[in-house]
């Protein structure tokens, strides 16, 4: 089964502090998407990406086609920013046309 | 715009006992998704529906119906609820499908006792 690891699973840090959250996969995918649920459950996504980096506010996120890898980063981290982040990628090859989900990390920044 | 709404926001149900989430919404996507979210777990796909009158399974389709009647709502159906559906079901639309970004729903807590 394909499956997407996320780490870490848990990332406590101070507010101002730089966060990376990795993304790996084990197959191609033709698309790769970041996705924010906040503690009250809502989810909202944040970035696609097929190839190299998308930058949105302090929020950047590249991947690694070779590797397998995406990374998304969390520049001058803010309380604000506590949420779980959920990495999903669409698989090549055809099949149901949904996404493959990890786990999830959940953030928690400190004031 | 609402986006995407779905009712209702809580249930529980005894064992047995039938029920049908709605999804609607007004950004006139074609395509619409059901997602169950369970702890310790990611997101995974029930079905999904590529444009009005289509509906297809996803990867745990089992227990669940749909209906897609009209391109604005999407339907999830349980015929005889088990305990192992206790979930968070989330909908889900798109424009252009998986080539495009993903609007949710907030989201129903559902407990079947």
């Amino acid at each position: 089964k394909n499956e997407v690891e996320q780490s870490p699973q848990n990332l406590t840090a101070q507010e101002g502090e730089f966060i990376t959250i990795n993304c790996s996969y084990s197959v191609g995918i033709s698309a790769l998407h970041w996705l924010q649920q906040h503690p009250g459950g809502g989810i909202v996504s944040l970035f696609m990406l097929s190839s190299g980096k998308k930058k949105h506010g302090r929020l950047i996120a590249t991947i690694n086609i070779q590797e397998k890898h995406s990374s998304l980063h969390i520049t001058a981290s803010h309380p604000r920013d506590s949420a779980v982040y959920i990495c999903a990628v669409r698989y090549s090859g055809g099949g149901a046309d949904g996404l493959t989900f990890g786990k999830g990390t959940h953030l928690i920044i400190q004031p | 715009n609402a986006g995407v709404t779905q009712t209702p926001k809580f249930r529980v149900l005894k064992t047995g006992q039938s029920m049908t989430l709605l999804c609607a919404q007004d950004m006139n996507h074609e395509y619409m998704y059901w997602y169950r979210q369970d702890p310790g777990m990611g997101l995974r796909l029930i079905h999904y529906s590529v444009g009005e009158g289509t509906t297809a399974k996803g990867e745990v389709p089992d227990g669940y119906n749909v209906s897609r009647l009209k391109k604005q709502n999407f339907l999830l159906g349980l015929e005889s609820a088990a305990p192992s559906q206790t979930s968070v079901y989330f909908c889900a639309s798109s424009p252009q499908g998986i080539a495009s970004g993903q609007f949710f729903g907030p989201g129903t807590r559902l407990t079947v006792l």
